[in-house]
Formats: structure tokens, sequence, C-alpha cells
């Protein structure tokens, strides 16, 4: 089955405690991209990566970093997590040239 | 990037009803797609307009794109209460340099009541 897996599903860390979100997809998709969505604000753009090793800021890095080693995944990983990075946040990929993005579940994070 | 604007915030109807719901955004785009997303889970894509496009059909759902207006509507019809969920645009307004960047907008959450 075609899908985006993103892990964990719910998180609960302490403020500077380093995590890392992982993503997957099997759809051998080019692009993949990580999002936040907090109440009111919609989803806003963390990163981004067009493919293998290219990775670039969406609207909202600061906090955050992102590696494209392997075509399949794009971790997120917060060096240094602090409360106002508690949020739910969501993997997608695409196809390069095609524009529908394919979600993951989704990852809610808190940070006490 | 600017986000797109849909508009209302929340809409609440019976269901057998039409849903409407609109999105505004403020520069040239190529193209706008609407997601849905239930409950605290992904988004789903459901359809994708051209802006040589005015109108697309999927299903209940009907699009319509007004660039001169910068602003698209999303209908869905004979509403169900399985359509109950936050619904999304996205456009490519914040792609440049052969980079697809969506920018979403912050959503119109649809409760149908049985």
């Amino acid at each position: 089955e075609a899908q985006v897996t993103q892990n964990p599903r719910y998180l609960i860390t302490v403020t500077g405690k380093k995590l890392t979100v992982t993503c997957s997809q099997n759809m051998n998709h080019e692009y993949m991209s990580w999002y936040r969505q907090d109440p009111g604000l919609g989803l806003r753009q963390i990163y981004y990566s067009m493919n293998v090793e290219v990775t670039d800021k969406g609207d909202v890095p600061e906090g955050y970093k992102v590696s494209r080693k392997e075509k399949r995944n794009f971790p997120l990983i917060l060096e240094s997590p602090s409360p106002n990075q508690t949020s739910l946040y969501f993997c997608a990929s695409s196809l390069a040239g095609e524009e529908k993005l394919f979600f993951g579940s989704g990852t809610q994070l808190s940070v006490l | 990037s600017q986000q797109g604007e849909e508009d209302p915030q929340a809409l609440s109807i019976q269901e057998g009803e039409n849903a409407t719901m609109n999105c505004s955004y403020k520069t040239s785009i190529n193209n706008l797609q609407w997601y849905r997303q239930n409950s605290g889970r992904g988004l789903v894509h459901l359809i994708l307009i051209r802006s040589n496009e005015r109108e697309k059909h999927s299903g209940r759902l009907r699009v319509t794109l007004d660039t001169s207006k910068k602003s698209s509507s999303l209908l869905i019809t004979a509403s169900r209460a399985a359509d109950t969920a936050s619904y999304f645009c996205a456009t490519d307004e914040g792609s440049s340099g052969g980079s697809y960047i969506p920018t979403f907008g912050r959503g119109t959450s649809l409760i149908v009541h049985p």
C-alpha cells in the first residue's frame, strides 16, 4: 500500500532533550516536506527536500534540522526542543513535478 | 510566504444540504488544490484545479477558480455526516525557481449534522 509513515504518533518530552521524528515513504517520491499545524495558524512548512541530499528551509525552520540521506526517509530533528515547538507535525511527499501531496498520519508532540 | 484564507472558518449544516467554502489568495498562481483533514489526521488530496481552468468536478465536489478575483470555492453537494472534517486550500504562491512550495490556508471546519 502506498503510504507515508511517521513515527511516533504521540511524543511527550522535556525541554532540551533531543528527539527525532521519522518519516518514510514507499512511493519513490522525490519531494518530501515537513509541516507543523497549530490552532488558528493552519499548516506551516518547516523544511522541504527536492531529492537526496537536497534540503531547503520553509517558512518556520528555526529550531529544526532535517536530513535526506536516502530517497525514502526524511527525518525531522529537534536538537533542543522548547515548549513553543509543541504542535502537530506532518510529513508529506510527492513526485517531482506533481503538486498532489501525500501526507503521513501526523505526530503530536508535547514539549514540557 | 503568504497563506491563502478560507472562508468561513467554521460551517455547520444538516445532512443533505450543500456546503460551500471559499479560498482567497494574494498573488498569481499556477494551480490550487483542496485537501480534507479528519480530526487530527493527515490531509487527503481532493482535487486540483489549474489556473487555466474555471471549474472542475469530482463526484459530489465542485471546485471553481476565479483568477481575476484570486479566489476559489469548494462546493460539496448533498452533504453527509461523513463529510465532517476540515478543508484546506493550497496554492503554489510560495513556489519559485522550480521548487514547489505549497502554501496552505487556515482551513474551514465543516460539521454535518445527521
